[in-house]
């Protein structure tokens, strides 16, 4: 069955250090979504893509995250500097049409 | 961005109960969806629903997408223990696919 990959399930980095988080969607999914959900509550967007395109990063905080898809598959999230308020989950998803599908996500713990 | 208010925020069942919890918005959505997250993991979509009034089920799970298209429910029937987790409903309109604030369920053996 198809899945969204990502990695590493699991980092831990020190503050003002960077990290980089990668994901593969579902083959043929042209949306791919980064969300952040923080402990207690639920998953929020970061940035959309379509296709290689951005189509909403209106919360992304644009000062030290970045992303990209370059081939309009997979997918890369970066944060630098981290911040210790950067630790959640972040989680890729992708979709066909309105359904999302989600990986497994990566915990960050920022120390 | 757009809110939607999920209730009740946490839940203690007994096993074989019915569970019931809903998710209401002040936005019109064309796809309302839901998902179940168990800790560590990402979240899982249970049942998809694309129409105004639409009731679809999924083995003891029944979801509705309400008809002015600002709310949904889903319902858990005879509950046992492995549906301890948290609920999340999301809603999608346009391009965005928006989620509440999640439902927690706990059984109890």
């Amino acid at each position: 069955e198809a899945e969204v990959a990502q990695s590493p399930r699991y980092k831990i980095t020190e503050k003002s250090q960077a990290v980089a988080f990668w994901c593969d969607p579902i083959s043929g999914h042209a949306t791919l979504y980064w969300y952040r959900q923080i402990l207690g509550q639920g998953p929020e967007l970061l940035v959309q893509f379509q296709d290689e395109s951005v189509v909403d990063d209106s919360q992304l905080p644009k000062d030290r995250f970045s992303a990209e898809r370059l081939k309009g598959v997979d997918s890369t999230l970066k944060i630098q500097p981290a911040e210790l308020g950067d630790s959640a989950m972040y989680l890729c998803a992708s979709s066909l049409r309105t359904e999302a599908f989600f990986g497994q996500g990566t915990r960050l713990t920022v120390v | 961005g757009q809110q939607l208010n999920q209730s009740p925020q946490s839940m203690f069942i007994q096993e074989g109960e019915d569970v019931s919890m809903n998710c209401t918005s002040s936005s019109i959505f064309n796809t309302w969806l839901w998902y179940k997250q168990d800790p560590g993991e990402g979240p899982v979509l249970l049942i998809a629903l694309y129409k105004a009034g639409e009731l679809t089920s999924n083995g003891r799970l029944t979801a509705q997408f309400g008809i002015t298209r600002k709310d949904s429910f889903l319902n858990i029937s005879a509950s046992i223990p492995s549906d301890v987790g948290i609920y999340f409903c999301a809603g999608h309109n346009d391009y965005k696919l928006s989620f509440g604030a999640g439902t927690t369920v706990t059984v109890r053996a």
